[in-house]
């Protein structure tokens, strides 16, 4: 079962804007993570938030999380061509199978030029 | 330059054939992971292991095994049983509560 689960599935927007991504999760969390993957190549690894924490900044990058809502948000300002990927959140489970890092099903992005 | 590596990059599997997916880490990590990831999907995960000689199995793991009998290598075996082994395998490592490293994917296809 996949534990997060993002939102949109697919954005496509115009180099300059900004984007933002959506993941919403089931259980307690330890922590979440959010990776990018170019197309045909493995998961690198973009920012990783703690569940007290509540927003945190690299770069052009923002993530919040709402532990209360179960819910991250990953935006990109400033979008660059570049950035087309596909963008995924991996949550990090408090307890049960400590170790089990459960992805969501994506977020694909299209930076037109 | 510490990583984890994957081979071969592309396989291919005769109908009945078991074939072995090879990932290797440098990176100290006692966890280590295996998805599968269909075209346009997520990422399922197959098996992973907290410690050498301890696996559990995820959420897809008929059709595959795995060992771990040393800490930098984590091998799977797409066997016969998988009746639709096509997909790319990633596998990624990690220190507890951490963020994972990935491999760059071995392309399975059938023929």
């Amino acid at each position: 079962s996949q534990q997060g689960e993002e939102d949109p599935q697919a954005l496509s927007i115009q180099e300059g804007e900004n984007a933002t991504m959506n993941c919403s999760y089931k259980t307690s969390i330890n922590n979440l993570q959010w990776y990018r993957q170019n197309s045909g190549r493995g998961l690198v690894h973009l920012i990783l938030i703690r569940s007290n924490e509540r927003e945190k900044h690299s770069g052009r990058l923002r993530v919040t999380l709402d532990t209360s809502k179960k819910s991250s948000s990953l935006l990109i300002t400033a979008s660059r061509a570049a950035d087309t990927a596909s963008y995924f959140c991996a949550t990090d489970p408090s307890s049960g199978s400590a170790r089990q890092l459960t992805f969501g099903s994506g977020t694909q992005l299209t930076v037109l030029p | 330059d510490g990583g984890i590596t994957q081979s071969p990059k592309y396989l291919f599997r005769k109908e009945g054939q078991n074939v072995t997916l090879s990932c290797e880490q440098n990176l100290n990590h006692d966890a280590m992971y295996w998805y599968r990831q269909d075209p346009g999907q997520g990422l399922r995960l197959i098996y992973y292991s907290q410690i050498v000689n301890d696996f559990q199995k995820g959420d897809i793991a008929e059709g595959y095994s795995v060992s771990r009998e040393k800490k930098e290598s984590f091998p799977l075996t797409v066997t016969s049983a998988q009746k639709n082994p096509t997909a790319f395998y990633l596998c990624a490592s990690r220190a507890f509560a951490t963020e994972a490293f990935f491999g760059q994917g071995t392309r399975l296809t059938v023929v």
